[in-house]
């Protein structure tokens, strides 16, 4: 059982396609996040959500864009993906960001495949 | 720039032998280290944390060890079990406080019956 449930768990997408990744979380937690896990490499953290407001953008490119319309959910809203984006995509939330955002709950990823 | 590394990719233990996985991380500015775990087709999960005040926590079944003097991190498992058969994910804070955490890529326990 997990605290954090992500839809869908895989998506299949095209180079033109738009598409969204949702995540919400049961936890009542104020922070969540977005990362991207590809194969041989570490975490990739993309966004931060704190209380509903975003305070990291680790540099995505704009084709990735988030949505936090309240401390619940988070959105990942894809267009014009690339194959190399094909990863899978972890939500994760914490009581808060910052000293107390490490402990991390993580959903179980929406694996997605761009053709 | 900053970095967490595994020094194996992959490690193979008979069931009932303690494990030990093994995490250099580069910066000495890191206060908090974290260890996950990640079984196949789910997301990582928490298994126990230290501060950079200690240099030993035990939890149920492991241990993590700090070695603040070479920069080392370890994961110590006791009596491994199947259901141990995981990638173990050593993750530190940096140098900042912004709740951003460095991960390591990561070890693949294989635990042989």
């Amino acid at each position: 059982e997990t605290g954090v449930t992500q839809t869908p768990r895989h998506l299949v997408m095209g180079m033109t396609n738009k598409k969204s990744l949702k995540c919400e979380q049961h936890l009542g937690h104020n922070a969540m996040y977005w990362y991207k896990q590809s194969a041989k490499k570490p975490l990739e953290l993309m966004f931060v959500y704190n209380f509903k407001e975003q305070t990291e953008n680790n540099s995505v490119p704009s084709r990735f864009s988030p949505e936090c319309p309240n401390s619940s959910h988070l959105f990942l809203h894809l267009h014009t993906l690339q194959p190399e984006d094909s990863a899978l995509y972890l939500c994760a939330s914490s009581p808060s960001a910052g000293l107390a955002g490490f402990k991390l709950f993580f959903g179980e990823g929406s694996r997605l495949t761009v053709l | 720039g900053e970095s967490v590394g595994l020094h194996l990719p992959t490690l193979s233990v008979q069931e009932g032998d303690n494990s030990i996985i093994n995490c250099a991380y580069s910066n000495s500015a890191s206060d908090y280290f974290i260890w996950y775990k990640q079984e196949s087709g789910k997301g990582p999960q928490f298994i126990i944390d230290i501060r950079s005040n200690m240099d030993k926590r035990q939890g149920q079944r492991v241990t993590v060890l700090l070695n603040k003097t070479v920069k080392h991190l370890s994961l110590q498992i006791a009596a491994t079990q199947p259901g141990d058969s995981a990638v173990y994910f050593c993750a530190e804070t940096g140098s900042s406080n912004t709740g951003k955490l460095i991960f390591g890529q990561g070890t693949t326990l294989q635990v042989k019956p």
